[in-house]
């Protein structure tokens, strides 16, 4: 299989913690995105991260990628409520087609 | 503004029957998509269209249809022959160039009656 797995499957924090979750995939990619889904609805684009980038904030985001290891992190700095929801990473392979991870479950507890 | 609209947001498909879920963009986008949603997984995906009137298989066709007239409408019919339609159904566009982020619709949740 082409998608990537996160992990941990689920997490749960308390509001002003860090979440960290982590993505692996398995074949060479031109780049690596992170989306986010709230429950019932569409998913929405976080940040992306180039093959021959390392490391990439947007406010409170924290991505970093190491191609040798195939894996990716995303870090949420002093989590709040309203950033409970899924997040999945996805690797750009092929004909523009992206394949999505399972996806992490992040509860933050207010 | 511009987006993506789906619609139904629910729809109940009764035995041997097709339905059609509907996906409009106003984002000009070349290329959009249809994804499979289950519970607690990721998505997969079912077909996609890099330009008018083209479009090709996903990862999990079998079962389902689409046609791409319209740059701004690209429709999904799920047939009786999918066995096992119940699941959310995520449509995305992107305009054109490698690697660009998938802009997605709110969904449509089909459920067998």
């Amino acid at each position: 299989s082409q998608q990537g797995e996160e992990d941990p499957q689920a997490l749960s924090i308390q509001e002003g913690e860090n979440a960290t979750m982590n993505c692996s995939y398995k074949t060479s990619i031109n780049n690596l995105q992170w989306y986010r889904q709230n429950s019932g609805r569409g998913l929405v684009h976080l940040i992306l991260i180039r093959s021959n980038e390392r490391e990439k904030h947007s406010g409170r985001l924290r991505v970093t990628l190491d191609t040798s290891k195939k894996s990716s992190s995303l870090l949420i700095t002093a989590s709040r409520a309203a950033d409970t929801a899924s997040y999945f990473c996805a690797h750009l392979t092929g004909a523009n087609n992206l394949f999505f991870g399972t996806g992490t479950r992040l509860t933050v507890i207010p | 503004d511009g987006g993506i609209t789906q619609s139904p947001k629910y729809l109940f498909r009764k035995e041997g029957q097709n339905v059609t879920l509907s996906c409009e963009q106003n984002l000009n986008h070349d290329a959009m998509y249809w994804y499979r949603q289950d519970p607690g997984q990721g998505l997969r995906l079912i077909y996609y269209s890099q330009i008018v009137n083209d479009f090709q298989k996903g990862d999990i066709a079998e079962g389902y249809s689409v046609s791409r007239e319209k740059k701004e409408s690209f429709p999904l019919t799920v047939t009786s022959a999918q066995k096992n339609p119940t699941a959310f159904y995520l449509c995305a566009s992107t305009p054109t160039g490698l690697g660009q982020p998938q802009h997605f619709g709110d969904g449509t949740r089909l459920s067998i009656l």
